[in-house]
């Protein structure tokens, strides 16, 4: 099965600053078929971004999503407070989806 | 508005068989391209897929956990239920119920339920 690997494990970022996050497969994901998901405490998973870099419906454009192939990237431009969480990246290109240990973004 | 809601013990006794819920609106299984998927998350760890129902009652498991895996459907009730037998300290995590959606030519885990911690200890 394909392993996503995260990184860093945790981002320690201020309001306003810029976050970039890495996600890196095992094997080539084709078709461009990532998603990421932001995960608050108690509540359930966002979607974010699926197909690699489309924002999933109300999704703010801060929000945007990059790479092919074997890595990546989930940025957001600028960090608001709603904006603190742990995010993590799933693959569905090969059968099972697995998904990344995530990566949390906390108010440094 | 989608939404979905996992429900079941939230402790179990090793060897006994866990039966969880997820009772879900804002959509009908019974719609072309929709599917309800399980997963789960042990304590530090990654998640991972458990199960799949969809529309024409095709259902897909774990492979790892296939002899020990079933999921149905009660379309009438909105609810998918997913059950696990002989369960195991292993088994110990948080059990997440998913909306997934066709985009295009796209399997889209698009909504997830809140999540439910099950703990299986005697």
């Amino acid at each position: 099965e394909i392993v996503l690997t995260q990184s860093p494990g945790t981002l320690s970022l201020s309001p306003g600053e810029r976050a970039t996050l890495s996600c890196r497969a095992s094997q080539s994901v084709t078709s461009r078929s990532l998603a990421w998901y932001q995960h608050k405490p108690g509540r359930a998973p966002r979607l974010l971004i699926y197909g690699a870099s489309i924002r999933a419906t109300g999704i703010p454009d801060r929000f945007s999503g990059s790479g092919s192939g074997t890595d990546f990237t989930l940025t957001i431009s600028r960090l608001e407070p709603e904006d603190f969480a742990v995010y993590f990246c799933q693959q569905y290109d090969k059968s099972p989806r697995t998904s990344g240990l995530g990566t949390k973004v906390e108010i440094k | 508005q989608v939404t979905l809601r996992e429900s079941g013990p939230a402790l179990v006794k090793p060897t006994q068989t866990l039966k969880l819920t997820c009772t879900f609106s804002g959509f009908s299984l019974n719609t072309f391209g929709m599917s309800v998927n399980w997963f789960r998350q042990p304590p530090g760890k990654a998640l991972e897929w458990l199960a799949h129902i969809d529309w024409e009652d095709e259902k897909f498991y774990s492979a790892s956990l296939k002899t020990r895996l079933s999921v149905s459907k009660d379309t009438s009730e909105n609810q998918v239920i997913l059950t696990l037998t002989n369960v195991d300290p292993v088994d110990t995590g948080t059990y997440y119920c998913t909306r997934v959606r066709a985009v295009d030519t796209d399997m889209i885990v698009d909504y997830w339920g809140q999540g439910m911690l099950v703990t299986v200890s005697s």
